[in-house]
């Protein structure tokens, strides 16, 4: 079956821009988490939706923003782009189940210059 | 915060087993033990976890202790495609939740 995908793979954006990126979860699940990756914080959890609503948030700032479809495909925002906002993103795709499993997708690479 | 602490980073022979350890002393009763390794830029990919007893999968075995304050996790026989970040998670059973906290983890670094 399909795995995570996350568009795009790679972006290069100017300060002060904002940018959407898109991750669609494997067919069959309703929640999607969003991570950023950076060598000097490491994988931090950004937020979680589940059928549509937010369910868990972490701490970031107001200008990262997201939101879930009726399918369960997910975008992230973040307005007013800084330096250091360039990072790999990362959307997991979250089994349902006793268990929870989560499956991440290759990430989008977000230069800001 | 995380609530495991790993070493930063450990070496093994190719071909020999690789012992992760992984410290979670303030694990409560309802959280599960679950272990993720991320290669080079790539998602982090899911390996085993547990709650309380061993558990064997094709890739890996767990060995949680009897108090479930530590774990190790086993490669049986490293190759130098296990070279990776292993990171070790506590995650409550709460049903449906992709909160996952990730510490700092191991970088394993499979020799030939």
């Amino acid at each position: 079956k399909a795995g995570v995908t996350q568009t795009p793979r790679y972006l290069i954006k100017t300060r002060g821009q904002q940018v959407t990126l898109s991750c669609s979860p494997i067919s069959g699940h309703r929640s999607v988490s969003w991570y950023q990756q950076t060598p000097g914080q490491g994988l931090q959890f950004l937020f979680e939706y589940f059928s549509e609503t937010q369910r868990n948030k972490g701490n970031f700032p107001g200008r990262f923003s997201g939101r879930q479809f009726s399918n369960s495909r997910s975008e992230m925002n973040v307005s007013t782009l800084e330096l250091g906002d360039s990072a790999l993103y990362l959307c997991a795709s979250i089994r349902d189940g006793e268990t929870p499993e989560a499956f991440f997708g290759q990430g989008t690479r977000l230069t800001v210059v | 915060d995380a609530k495991t602490t790993q070493p930063p980073s450990m070496d093994c022979a190719e071909g020999r087993a690789a012992n992760l350890p992984c410290n979670h002393s303030t694990i409560s009763g309802n959280e599960y033990v679950y272990w993720y390794r991320q290669i080079h830029s790539q998602g982090p990919q899911y390996i085993i976890h547990g709650l309380k007893n061993n558990e064997t999968n094709e890739m890996a075995s767990l060995i949680i202790t009897e108090d479930r304050k530590s774990s190790t996790l086993i490669l049986p026989h490293a190759t130098l495609r296990d070279t990776a970040v292993y990171y070790c998670i506590v995650r409550p059973y709460s049903g449906n939740t992709g909160k996952l906290i990730f510490g700092q983890g191991t970088t394993l670094q499979v020799k030939p």
